[in-house]
């Protein structure tokens, strides 16, 4: 199974609201990532998890909570957002890069997104 | 900032004819994978070219590594209507193999 779940597909939420993103990967990949993709440009990293510990986190406004709950999940919480944070998100997982000097990099398996609107 | 350049960023060609992407890059890099992404869609990886190799090629796909010259290129050969899609080029760093950087893209359109 080299599929990346996402849920929901679409989202349209308030200000105000609390909501979450999931995704999930039957891979056995202890390498998970979020994206935000505004239209016509590339997605741009949020967050690297490796082994469900954050190890990367891109200077993303704290309105945005990650959580990796185990090996096979990701979360993506989101409160107060604002509307220029309508975009899709993409969750992608991948086996994990070795260390600094000894990078090897593996190729990332991307789920299909979640198209977000904030209003 | 290690964001590459792709050129062009848009490209329209007949069914048939090859399809040729170019990819530039500021630092040095441990690998360059090409990603396509259908319209509001998931990316699907390509290909993935390590920083000591020159040539690579997938089925109909065909890449070249540049590192003197930061730059890479895709080739697609006898290309088809379902090729149409958006094409990213993503390098990472010596310093950390994690985090990948996305060129702007180039979007492709095969016309029947």
């Amino acid at each position: 199974d080299t599929e990346v779940t996402q849920t929901p597909k679409h989202l349209v939420m308030g200000m105000t609201n609390k909501k979450s993103l999931k995704c999930e990967q039957h891979m056995g990949h202890r390498a998970m990532y979020w994206y935000k993709q505004k239209a016509k440009k590339p997605p741009e990293l949020m967050f690297v998890y490796s082994y469900e510990k954050l190890s990367i986190n891109e200077s993303v406004p704290s309105r945005f909570s990650p959580e990796c709950p185990n090996s096979s999940l990701l979360n993506l919480h989101l409160h107060a957002l604002q509307p220029e944070d309508s975009a899709l998100y993409l969750c992608a997982s991948s086996q994990l890069p070795g260390p600094p000097g000894l990078a090897v990099t593996y190729e990332q398996y991307f789920g299909p997104g979640t198209r977000l609107t904030v209003t | 900032s290690q964001q590459g350049e792709e050129d062009p960023q848009a490209l329209s060609i007949q069914e048939g004819e090859n399809a040729t992407m170019n990819c530039s890059y500021k630092t040095s890099i441990n690998n360059l994978q090409w990603y396509r992404q259908n319209s509001g869609r998931g990316l699907v990886h390509l290909i993935l070219i390590r920083s000591n190799e020159r040539e690579k090629h997938s089925g109909r796909l065909r890449v070249t590594l540049d590192t003197s010259k930061k730059s890479s290129s895709l080739l697609i050969t006898a290309s088809r209507a379902a090729d149409t899609a958006s094409y990213f080029c993503a390098t990472d760093a010596v310093q950390g193999a994690q985090k990948l950087v996305f060129g702007q893209g180039t979007r492709l359109t095969i016309n029947p």
